[in-house]
């Protein structure tokens, strides 16, 4: 089985220039989350998604960063303008809507903003 | 406020030692407690889900207890292959959303 998919793997990108992560979620999942992972703050949750509509965007940090999900298989998540402190791993999870499963991640994207 | 701390930050194990990996959490309301492995530059892999104090789960060398303060992830007889950071991670809330993670204990085993 596919599981969560991400693109890209690796993103270097200039200050102020817009960033866009893509995710594709396992199929038949219809909970979409959007992680961050630093060295200082560890892994943080930046906005799920339920059958495609967005629950809880607490995390998100300013309104720099956005995040969409146009249909069950596809979720981006974009930041407008870049700054160096976004510089991070970006993780995509997505899990169903059954008792006791657990989320499964995607390898990341690994985003440095110079 | 929600919180869960493991311990310690850094393990190094010589091949077969045994030990055990530690993760406290303070949250209001504990509806499930998760183990993930992650190795470098991937994704954290999940191992177990542990829902109520007493509860045990096993996996090869790996094996997770939980009881109402804290949960204990034992490495028995570890191999090279175990060298990986172990992410603890709380469910709060009742829909499978939000999941708090500790800062995770990075295990090195040296042959």
């Amino acid at each position: 089985d596919a599981g969560v998919i991400q693109s890209p793997r690796h993103e270097v990108t200039e200050m102020g220039q817009e960033v866009t992560l893509r995710c594709k979620p396992i199929s038949g999942h219809d909970y979409l989350f959007w992680y961050r992972q630093t060295m200082m703050r560890g892994l943080e949750l930046l906005i799920y998604f339920n059958n495609n509509v967005p629950i809880d965007d607490s995390g998100m940090p300013e309104d720099r960063f956005s995040a969409k999900m146009p249909n069950a298989s596809f979720s981006t998540l974009k930041i407008q303008p870049s700054e160096p402190r976004d510089s991070a791993v970006y993780f995509c999870a997505s899990t169903a809507d059954r008792r006791r499963q657990p989320q499964h991640f995607g390898d990341g994207t690994r985003l440095s903003i110079l | 406020e929600d919180q869960v701390t493991q311990s310690p930050e850094a393990l190094r194990l010589q091949e077969g030692e045994s030990s055990s990996l530690n993760c406290s959490y303070t949250v209001s309301g504990l509806r499930g407690l998760f183990w993930y492995r992650q190795d470098p530059g991937k994704g954290p892999e999940f191992l177990f889900t542990l829902y109520s104090a007493g509860e045990e789960k096993e996996k090869e060398r790996l094996k997770a207890t939980l009881t109402k303060k804290e949960s204990f992830l034992h490495i028995t007889a570890p191999k090279p292959e175990d060298s990986a950071t172990y992410l603890c991670a709380v469910q709060v809330g009742s829909l499978p959303g939000k999941l708090i993670f500790g800062q995770g204990t990075t295990l090195q085993v040296k042959p």
